[in-house]
């Protein structure tokens, strides 16, 4: 059974970096094919994508947010994990992480983890 | 960056009533074009993928069709439980997502 969690800080002060962990079980981040994205979720509003780490390192990001955005994956601890610069108010909002199935279709998602952003 | 945009952004409906969504593309996507619900401090869930297919568990009343640009999500006589947000996602160049469609009780 694959199942993902996020964890990290609940509230980040203003031009501070955002660092969230995505826990994996079930599925190795090295198989051919995997994928694991991060998405957010501004209270009230719309998903919005932010990347995506492939099994082999490859990594694919928002352009709105490549200049602040790194994902990177620890595979001797089946986590990736998401670090965001420089995080202002608008940054506020549900980050999920999910698996990349293989309809290319993020088919299992963590629960979310709400962060906010305020001083 | 691939836009979609999703109609209508809400609607209101009956148990046992049909609805259509649609997302259109603002260049193709091919055949990757996903679809989610989503309930209210919950995750969202996939329906479909890959335009068409319906994800394992998911009931045979969603349906959808498309490609290219214009994709449509169908629910079939609506049950209570499909009372909720959904969501396309297009995976064809990065990915992006449309603002979603609130299917809410009439």
């Amino acid at each position: 059974q694959i199942t993902l969690r996020e964890s990290g800080p609940t509230l980040v002060k203003p031009t501070q970096t955002l660092t969230l962990t995505c826990s994996c079980s079930g599925f190795s981040l090295t198989s051919s094919g995997v994928g694991v994205g991060w998405i957010r979720q501004p209270p009230g509003k719309a998903l919005e994508w932010l990347g995506l780490i492939y099994w082999d390192d490859d990594k694919r990001y928002n352009s709105s947010l490549r200049s602040r955005l790194t994902i990177t994956k620890d595979t001797s601890r089946d986590q990736v994990v998401l670090t965001l610069t420089n995080v202002a108010p608008v940054d506020t909002a549900t980050y999920y992480c999910a698996h990349r199935g293989m309809g290319d279709a993020f088919d299992v998602w963590g629960q979310g983890t709400l962060v906010a952003v305020s001083s | 960056d691939i836009q979609l945009t999703q109609s209508p952004s809400s609607l209101a409906a009956s148990v046992g009533d049909s609805v259509t969504i649609t997302c259109r593309a603002s260049q193709t996507v091919s055949v990757y074009l996903h679809w989610y619900q989503q309930k209210p401090g919950r995750a969202p869930k996939l329906l479909i993928f890959a335009a068409t297919t319906l994800e394992p568990g998911v009931p045979s009343r969603f349906s959808a069709t498309g490609s290219g640009t214009y994709f449509t999500l169908s629910i079939r006589s609506l049950q209570p439980e499909d009372f909720a947000s959904y969501f396309c996602q297009q995976t064809y160049s990065a990915s992006s997502f449309g603002q979603g469609t609130q299917v809410e009780m009439k």
